[in-house]
């Protein structure tokens, strides 16, 4: 089975923080991105890669920035947290066939 | 603009009952559609997609959907619940543009009475 892994299921941070949240999958998958999900939003588009060391805007880019140095792995940076991204962090990576798999979620928590 | 709109954002049915929860799209081409599951506190998972041919697809959990391009509609339809279904469902467009980019819906919270 694919595996998509997130380091964390829950963090706690401090405003002003910088915050590295990790990504990593097991299926050679060519194409990784990060959502945020938050209530009565859905899934929002923050970043995305289709090779290493690429990576695209998505949606709501501000604020954040990513790191694809290995194919199996996308890093997402909060440069200097916020407590508006207090939120559900997830990842996903994706076949040609364009079927997204999906981590468990990271909960971040700014205060 | 390319758009997902799931109009029910809660749904309560009772353990047993049919359930339809409906999904609208706005995409100017052929779209891949999806939808996934999204127990609390988890990522989601993949209940069924579509991409071409039979406009009648199933899905696991004995879940199915139907895809009705002259009603921009992707439903999602299961005969009869268990309580194990109560969890949130996104609808979404696949291969935006091109890509490998997603559209999601904003959800429908499904929760179901014993």
């Amino acid at each position: 089975d694919v595996k998509v892994t997130q380091s964390s299921r829950y963090l706690v941070k401090r405003t002003g923080e910088k915050v590295f949240l990790e990504c990593v999958q097991d299926m050679d998958h060519e194409n990784m991105f990060w959502y945020r999900q938050d209530p009565g939003l859905g899934l929002r588009l923050i970043y995305f890669s289709y090779d290493v060391k690429m990576k695209e805007k998505g949606d709501i880019p501000e604020g954040y920035s990513v790191s694809r140095e290995k194919k199996e792995r996308f890093s997402l940076i909060l440069e200097s947290a916020s407590t508006n991204q207090t939120s559900m962090y997830l990842c996903a990576s994706t076949t040609n066939k364009i079927e997204a798999f999906f981590g468990q979620g990271t909960r971040l928590t700014v205060v | 603009a390319q758009s997902v709109t799931q109009p029910d954002i809660h749904i309560t049915v009772s353990e047993g009952a049919s359930l339809e929860l409906r999904c609208n799209y706005s995409y100017g081409a052929t779209p891949y559609l999806f939808w996934y599951v999204q127990s609390p506190g988890q990522g989601l998972q993949l209940l069924l997609k579509y991409f071409s041919g039979d406009t009648l697809v199933q899905g696991i959990k004995g879940f199915e959907a139907e895809f009705k391009r002259s009603q921009s509609s992707f439903n999602l339809r299961k005969p009869s619940v268990h309580w194990s279904d109560a969890a949130e469902y996104f609808c979404a467009v696949g291969g935006v543009s091109g890509t490998y980019k997603y559209i999601f819906g904003t959800g429908t919270r499904l929760k179901v009475l014993a």
